[in-house]
């Protein structure tokens, strides 16, 4: 059974650089053909498209986050990972790393999903 | 600018009864057009997706319906452990948009 586990920092200061890792066990990244995404979800509101990257390397991103994010892949690793830098307070969300399907496809619909990590900007 | 509107805002329902909630979008989606359930503390859960086709492990009281602008998610009776939010979210344009939510809470 496919399983995904966010990780990294719960507290990050402004204008920090925000580094969450994904962890993906019960298959692998580089063998299958499906894109990886993160979400983010701000306490009390919706949901909101950060990125997705394929096992090769290729990623798209929500233009409204662009110039400040980073998601790049290990696959010795079996990890997936998101930078997102000068963040400010308005970053404070939990994170959610999942599977895009269909495979091959960059614009999927969102399964499985990690349980998520609340990261918190604040000096 | 793309956007995904959910309706109601709040639903207010009891256990047994019919939920209908409705997603509509801005311009066309085709049919790529999936529904989650998220509860308190929890990562989404995908109900329905490509408009219709119910997830794997998914009841079947669950259905999906619409095309193109206008989408339904029903649930024939609501049992306790639906009442939850529901988003909706499209893969037909870049980039990927999720309604705002609909909260189905108990009557």
């Amino acid at each position: 059974q496919l399983q995904l586990q966010e990780s990294g920092p719960g507290l990050v200061k402004p204008s920090e650089t925000l580094s969450l890792t994904c962890t993906v066990s019960g298959g692998s990244i580089s063998s299958s053909r499906y894109y990886w995404g993160w979400i983010r979800q701000p306490p009390g509101k919706g949901l909101e498209w950060i990125g997705s990257i394929y096992y090769t390397g290729t990623t798209y991103y929500n233009p409204s986050l662009k110039s400040r994010v980073t998601i790049s892949v290990d696959t010795s690793k079996n990890q997936f990972s998101l930078k997102l830098n000068s963040v400010t307070a308005a970053d404070t969300a939990v994170y959610y790393c999942a599977r895009a399907n269909p495979p091959d496809s960059a614009s999927g619909w969102f399964d499985p999903w990690g349980q998520g990590t609340l990261v918190t900007v604040s000096s | 600018e793309f956007v995904l509107t959910q309706s109601p805002a709040t639903l207010s329902l009891s256990p047994g009864e019919r939920a209908t909630l409705s997603c509509r979008a801005s311009q066309s989606v085709s049919s790529y057009l999936a529904w989650y359930q998220q509860k308190p503390g929890q990562a989404p859960r995908l109900l329905i997706y490509d408009a219709s086709n119910r997830a794997t492990g998914i009841p079947a009281r669950f259905s999906g319906s619409g095309s193109g602008t206008d989408f339904t998610l029903t649930i024939s009776s609501l049992e306790p452990e639906d009442f939850a939010v529901y988003y909706c979210q499209q893969r037909d344009n870049w980039p990927h948009i999720f309604g705002q939510g609909t909260k189905l809470e108990i009557k």
